[in-house]
């Protein structure tokens, strides 16, 4: 029972360099997130999908793009990384069922850009 | 969504309850109650929620006044991987997450 799965862990990236972080679940949720986590500040949503097909911005959107591949899959793209975007990003993902709409979150992603 | 309010910090003894407040005076009354716990920068966990009354599962208790406008969780007796962030979030069930606010929590150390 894997929940969230993401990779990569870890990821170093220069300036300017893009890189796809990739998320996966096995819960046959319909809703999945793409947060990010610093220091000092809540975790605030990039990107979510509330189903197969559908994505749509959260607070901090600007630098990602996302693709909902399928309903299990859900992938958070930097094209051009810049230092501001070092942080850890977890995705996450929620299923209904009533009374009760819990999130499950990845291990999270590690990213540092130089 | 309400946003809450919680201490920045606890501190609890091994073995001890640890009690966590959270304020939420501005919930509305179809918004549960939502606890989740984030162990040294692994994703947040699900612990427990309610709507109005108490609830117990098998890692806490949650105490909800009559108001509704704070609640409590409870770790009965607290061991040292209780060690963790707590986010008490709330939230309309609507079966989108998107307008959650994640404060910062409480960070609650549980010392031998």
């Amino acid at each position: 029972n894997a929940g969230v799965t993401q990779t990569p862990k870890f990821q170093v990236l220069k300036t300017g360099q893009s890189m796809t972080l990739q998320c996966a679940q096995d819960m046959n949720h319909n809703s999945m997130y793409w947060y990010r986590q610093d220091p000092g500040m809540g975790l605030r949503l990039i990107y979510y999908s509330a189903s197969e097909g559908t994505t749509d911005k959260g607070e901090v959107p600007n630098g990602y793009n996302v693709s909902r591949l399928n309903k299990r899959e859900f992938s958070l793209r930097l094209e051009s990384a810049a230092p501001s975007q070092t942080s850890v990003y977890f995705c996450a993902s929620s299923g209904w069922s009533p009374g009760a709409n819990v999130l499950t979150f990845g291990a999270g992603s590690r990213l540092t850009v130089l | 969504d309400a946003k809450t309010t919680q201490p920045t910090s606890m501190d609890c003894a091994e073995g001890r309850a640890a009690n966590l407040p959270c304020n939420h005076s501005t919930i509305s009354g179809n918004e549960y109650v939502y606890w989740y716990r984030q162990i040294h920068s692994q994703g947040p966990q699900y612990i427990i929620h309610g709507l109005k009354n108490n609830e117990t599962n098998e890692m806490a208790s949650l105490i909800i006044t009559e108001d509704r406008k704070s609640s409590t969780l409870i770790l009965p007796h607290a061991t040292l991987r209780d060690t963790a962030v707590y986010y008490c979030i709330v939230s309309d069930n609507a079966g989108n997450n998107r307008k959650l606010i994640w404060g910062l929590g409480t960070s609650l150390a549980v010392n031998p």
